[in-house]
């Protein structure tokens, strides 16, 4: 039981540069999440996906499109990445446990935008 | 605008002390609240959630939350310095969640 996991742990991209993270549960999830987290900031929302077939904006949205492609699977697209997108991106899962909704956390993938 | 709102430390605490780590948040419609603690490095991983009024204890940790005065809080009792890390206060609505800044605690040998 893998939990969620994360690809790739590092990029580093130029200005202008798109790309994909994947990220996946195993745990039979519904809801999905993009987090981002600056130093001092915190976790901030980018998107949701609270079941298969549906997104929604988070917080900061802006630069970011994502795909809920199926049940386990939700990635994070940048199409034309910023010096200001450099940051550490976290995927989460949750789903409603004995009482509330209780979410875990991919490893992160830590990105540099030069 | 939802806001959750925790000291950014850090927090010293001498080894075998109680450490009190305290959130307060904007919105009267949260649902529940959680503690992550977060090695630097690392994913936040959960420690506890509550959602009803009052103490909720798990071992070391005790939660406790004032809805009327919109605060949580977290102790570790006997603190350790493996549990050196940042705490992040979190807060629910549904299925969506708002994080605090988190606030880094050091526990001294």
């Amino acid at each position: 039981n893998a939990g969620v996991t994360q690809t790739p742990k590092f990029q580093v991209l130029k200005t202008g540069q798109s790309m994909t993270l994947q990220c996946a549960q195993d745990m039979n999830h519904n809801s999905m999440y993009w987090y981002r987290q600056d130093p001092g900031m915190g976790l901030r929302l980018i998107y949701y996906s609270a079941s298969e077939g549906t997104t929604d904006k988070g917080e900061v949205p802006n630069g970011y499109n994502v795909s809920r492609l199926n049940k386990r699977e939700f990635s994070l697209r940048l199409e034309s990445a910023a010096p200001s997108q450099t940051s550490v991106y976290f995927c989460a899962s949750s789903e409603l446990g004995r009482n509330e909704y209780e979410q875990y956390f991919g490893p992160g993938t830590r990105l540099t935008v030069t | 605008q939802k806001e959750v709102e925790q000291n950014s430390g850090p927090l010293s605490v001498p080894e075998g002390a109680i450490a009190s780590l305290n959130c307060t948040y904007s919105d009267r419609g949260s649902q529940s609240f959680f503690w992550y603690r977060q090695y630097s490095g690392k994913s936040p991983e959960l420690i506890m959630f509550i959602y009803s009024n009052g103490d909720k204890e798990d071992g070391r940790f005790t939660a406790q939350l004032n809805k009327a005065s919109q605060y949580v809080s977290l102790l570790i009792r006997d603190s350790q310095p493996s549990d050196s890390a940042t705490y992040l206060c979190a807060v629910s609505y549904g299925q969506n969640f708002v994080f605090g800044p988190g606030t880094r605690l050091s526990v001294l040998p």
